[in-house]
């Protein structure tokens, strides 16, 4: 199995701040990555597919970055709306894997 | 509007079953695999099983394999979860998303049904 590290766990920002959060693979996932946006008592919310792709109706402050094992998460100005747990998760190969998300809590 | 609506959690015994539906709406939902995906109470997400377009194919976690039953009806638009010889760590929220065929991310989900597993 692919085994995703997120850092770090628990990030504390302030609003206007830049954002950013690593995701690890345990081998190359070349660009088969997604990044997802959960808020307490609701489902995810996909923010970036393969690795980069922004989805339709995510604001542009969100991008994402890398291949192979290394990604990034950027939040270029952290909005009040963005206090949220984020996740990565592979889909290079089965089982499909995510890493184990970063919380980001306001300073 | 795309939806994925879960339902048939619950509180059940440990060894007991229980089966999970979800309804979709709003997309032609023999464009996409449908996958389940659970969540233990404040911690991270688990890939559960994936069902591809026509049914023939299944995938399962090592986790719930020979316990776990996924299928799908195309003509309800409908997925399901059967879940036999249920153990308490199989206690999480369980989601039903969907992607485009093959390996993919999940663009929508359910809202979640809660399935807890306590004697």
């Amino acid at each position: 199995d692919i085994q995703m590290t997120q850092s770090p766990s628990t990030l504390s920002a302030s609003v206007g701040d830049r954002v950013t959060i690593t995701c690890r693979a345990s081998q190359s996932i070349k660009s088969w990555l997604a990044w997802y946006q959960q808020k307490p008592g609701k489902a995810p919310n996909l923010l970036i597919y393969k690795a980069s792709s922004l989805q339709s109706g995510v604001p542009s402050r969100f991008s994402g970055s890398g291949s192979g094992a290394e990604f990034t998460l950027t939040i270029s100005s952290l909005q009040p709306d963005d206090f949220a747990t984020y996740y990565c998760q592979q889909y290079s190969s089965n089982p499909l894997t995510f890493g184990g998300g970063t919380k980001v809590e306001i300073k | 509007e795309v939806q994925l609506v879960e339902s048939g959690g619950g509180l059940v015994q440990p060894g007991g079953s229980l089966r999970l539906s979800c309804i979709a709406s709003g997309f032609t939902f023999t464009n996409y695999w449908v996958h389940w995906v659970r969540q233990t109470p404040g911690k991270g997400l688990v890939w559960v099983s994936r069902i591809n377009i026509d049914g023939s194919s299944t995938v399962y976690a090592d986790s719930v394999r020979g316990r776990f039953t996924i299928s799908r009806d195309n003509a309800q638009n409908a997925l399901y979860l059967q879940m036999n010889s249920l153990r308490v760590e199989d206690t999480a929220v369980y989601y039903c998303t969907r992607g485009p065929p093959d390996y993919s991310s999940f663009d929508s989900w359910g809202q979640g049904t809660l399935v807890t597993v306590s004697s």
